[in-house]
């Protein structure tokens, strides 16, 4: 149980181009989403917190104009980023969170999207 | 602002050993902390999860502990295997923060050579 999806797994797309990465929630209704970035060699960082129905809430330093969260409804969560560049070229995680898949401290992670920016 | 360091970044050993994996957090008001294992391009898996309030937790061949006040946490492999090969994680949540805000450190790569 509680398995979460994210597709594609990997992307490679033009400079400029927008890239939209779907999260999904198989088995429980996911009331909190979340996305994390991680750099080669690097930590992972949160970039936002997304209540279904709700605004994202996003971390410092990340521009909201740019990464797009919708989280429409309890299985679904998508992150756009919009106009990207080699730099935002990485590896991005969600993770989803519920009553219905058990303590609201577990967070349960996606196997993650790499995307190449060229 | 909460730092998580985990020592070493990189370490191989043969299939049975026992190892320890260390993390440290500089500050110790933590509501919890984690330990997660992430293969090559996949997400993660959380192995354990240790309230502030507890000394440890155990899990299999897998025994983590946390000294809070000295902002320490180790996580025990017993007979390694190859199959242990993987990334391995420590996260903080700070008291007071919210759920998401988890805190990676960068990771021990660990390598079990058969």
């Amino acid at each position: 149980g509680a398995v979460v999806s994210q597709h594609p797994s990997w992307v490679i797309c033009k400079s400029g181009t927008s890239v939209k990465i779907e999260c999904r929630s198989l088995d429980f209704q996911a009331t909190t989403m979340f996305w994390y970035r991680q750099f080669p060699k690097q930590s992972l960082m949160l970039m936002a917190t997304s209540n279904e129905g709700s605004k994202a809430t996003y971390e410092q330093g990340v521009e909201k104009d740019k990464f797009l969260i919708n989280h429409a409804s309890l299985t679904l969560s998508t992150l756009t980023v919009t106009s990207a560049h080699p730099e935002d070229s990485s590896f991005y995680i969600c993770s989803a969170s519920s009553w219905s898949a058990g303590r609201t401290d577990t967070q349960y992670f996606g196997p993650g999207t790499r995307l190449t920016v060229l | 602002k909460q730092e998580v360091t985990q020592i070493p970044a990189a370490l191989s050993v043969p299939e049975g050993e026992n190892l320890v994996l260390n993390c440290s957090f500089t500050d110790s008001a933590i509501y919890n902390l984690q330990w997660f294992r992430q293969d090559p391009g996949k997400g993660l898996t959380s192995l354990l999860l240790i309230q502030s309030s507890q000394r440890e937790q155990t899990s299999g061949r897998l025994n983590a502990s946390l000294d809070k006040s000295s902002g320490r946490s180790t996580l025990y492999i017993a007979a390694s295997q190859p199959g242990d090969s993987a990334t391995y994680l420590c996260a903080v949540t700070n008291y007071g923060g919210s759920q998401g805000n988890l805190i990676f450190g960068k990771g021990t790569k660990l390598s079990v050579k058969p």
